[in-house]
């Protein structure tokens, strides 16, 4: 089975603090994606990686940044928590294949709350 | 851009009653479409999907059928079950890229 893995399932954090979310999976896939999910408003995108050190925008990037420095991690950080950014963070991977493509693996999630 | 619009929850059935979640998409050329399942606590999971106009997927007694004419993908079972009380989101992917869309979500709540 596919295994995605999120650091941690809660976190509690203080405005104005760093914080880094970590995301693994051990199924080998290039692609990975950060998202956050907010009650109405579905799941958006806020970065994805579609290779080692490689990095894209999502619909929602401000405020954040990523780091991909190897190909089963890729980490989610908030340079400066706001309160706006309390929220449930998802991790997902997928592989590139032709068969197989587009069908996203999810972690478990983090709910982050910025006080 | 492509989008996802599913009906709004949340919605309350008795167990063993008829469940009909609607989702209607806009996208350019023929994209591939998804139902995932988040049961409270847990990530996403994928409950089926659909490649092209008329495929039907099912899982779980859950089923979908993409019908391209009237650019849906409603999600029925015929019968709930209290376990199956979640969060369903209806999603799709273009064949050009590997971005995926999500409607807002469905809470569905199954009473004994």
């Amino acid at each position: 089975d596919v295994k995605v893995t999120q650091s941690s399932r809660y976190l509690v954090k203080r405005t104005g603090e760093k914080v880094f979310l970590e995301c693994v999976q051990d199924m080998d896939h290039e692609n990975m994606f950060w998202y956050r999910q907010d009650p109405g408003l579905g799941l958006r995108l806020i970065y994805f990686s579609y290779d080692v050190k490689m990095k894209e925008k999502g619909d929602i990037p401000e405020g954040y940044s990523v780091s991909r420095e190897k190909k089963e991690r890729f980490s989610l950080i908030l340079e400066s928590a706001s309160t706006n950014q309390t929220s449930m963070y998802l991790c997902a991977s997928s592989f590139t294949g032709l068969v197989a493509k587009n069908i996203q693996y999810f972690g478990a999630g983090t709910r982050l709350s910025v006080l | 851009g492509d989008s996802v619009t599913q009906m709004e929850g949340p919605v309350t059935l008795s167990e063993e009653a008829f469940l009909t979640i609607n989702c209607t998409y806009t996208a350019t050329g023929y994209p591939s479409l998804f139902w995932y399942v988040q049961y409270p606590g847990e990530g996403l999971q994928l409950l089926l999907k659909a490649t092209k106009a008329d495929d039907k997927g099912s899982n779980k007694g859950f089923e979908a059928t993409y019908r391209k004419e009237t650019t849906s993908f409603h999600l029925e079972k015929g019968s709930v079950q209290v376990s199956d009380s979640a969060v369903y989101f209806c999603a799709l992917t273009n064949h050009n890229n590997n971005d995926m869309r999500f409607g807002a979500g469905t809470r569905l709540t199954v009473k004994p």
